[in-house]
């Protein structure tokens, strides 16, 4: 079974780092065609792509975010990190991650969390 | 970046009813189409895959369609339990891009 779980701050301040973590578990990120995606989705509003990383390392960013995103995994401890810099209001949303298989589902997040609730505000 | 257009918007079906939800893509996307639900509070649900592959353990009533820019979901026979939002995404360039959003409601 495919589990993932987001944990984060919960509330910070403008200008400031978002570090997000995604503890999983029923798959290995070292795996030949596994990776894990951010998504976030402000409140009431729809979804937006933010970055993935793949068992190899590949990694992929919405340019949207302008440089702001860094995207990590540590394999040994099935974690994905993901890191927003320079946070503003824009930035309070839920963040989910989700895990892909290119061998099943064409690589699309095929398991996601239950969300993590970041909201920016001084 | 692809642009999605999805649409209605909104709708509300009544039990049993077949309902049909459309994806226009601002350029070909090869089948790279996916469908996805989302409950209220809940994280969304994958539904479809490569535009027309049913994901285990989905009801069968859920079917996708489409090629090139034009891809809909379909729900043959409106249940309570399908009520909530329906999104599609497109994986087929970077970066993925979702479309709006369809909030579906049993009449």
């Amino acid at each position: 079974q495919v589990t993932l779980k987001e944990s984060g701050p919960g509330i910070l301040q403008p200008s400031q780092t978002l570090s997000l973590t995604c503890t999983f578990s029923g798959f290995s990120l070292s795996t030949y065609g596994m990776g894990v995606g951010w998504i976030r989705q402000p409140s009431g509003k729809g979804l937006e792509w933010l970055a993935n990383i793949w068992w190899d390392d590949d990694k992929y960013y919405n340019p949207s975010l302008k440089n702001r995103l860094t995207i990590s995994k540590d394999t040994s401890n099935n974690q994905a990190f993901l890191k927003i810099t320079n946070v503003d209001t824009a930035d309070t949303a839920t963040y989910y991650c989700a895990r892909m298989n290119i061998g099943t589902t064409t690589g699309v997040m095929d398991a996601w969390g239950q969300g993590a609730s970041v909201t920016v505000s001084s | 970046d692809i642009q999605m257009t999805q649409s209605p918007a909104s709708l509300s079906a009544s039990l049993g009813e077949t309902v049909s939800i459309e994806c226009l893509a601002s350029e070909d996307i090869y089948s790279y189409l996916a469908w996805y639900q989302q409950k209220p509070g809940k994280s969304p649900q994958l539904l479809i895959y490569a535009a027309n592959r049913l994901q285990d353990g989905v009801p069968s009533r859920f079917s996708g369609s489409g090629s090139g820019t034009q891809y809909s979901l379909k729900i043959s026979g409106m249940q309570p339990e399908d009520e909530g939002d329906y999104f599609c995404l497109q994986g087929s360039k970077f970066p993925w891009t979702f479309g709006g959003g369809t909030k579906l409601e049993l009449k």
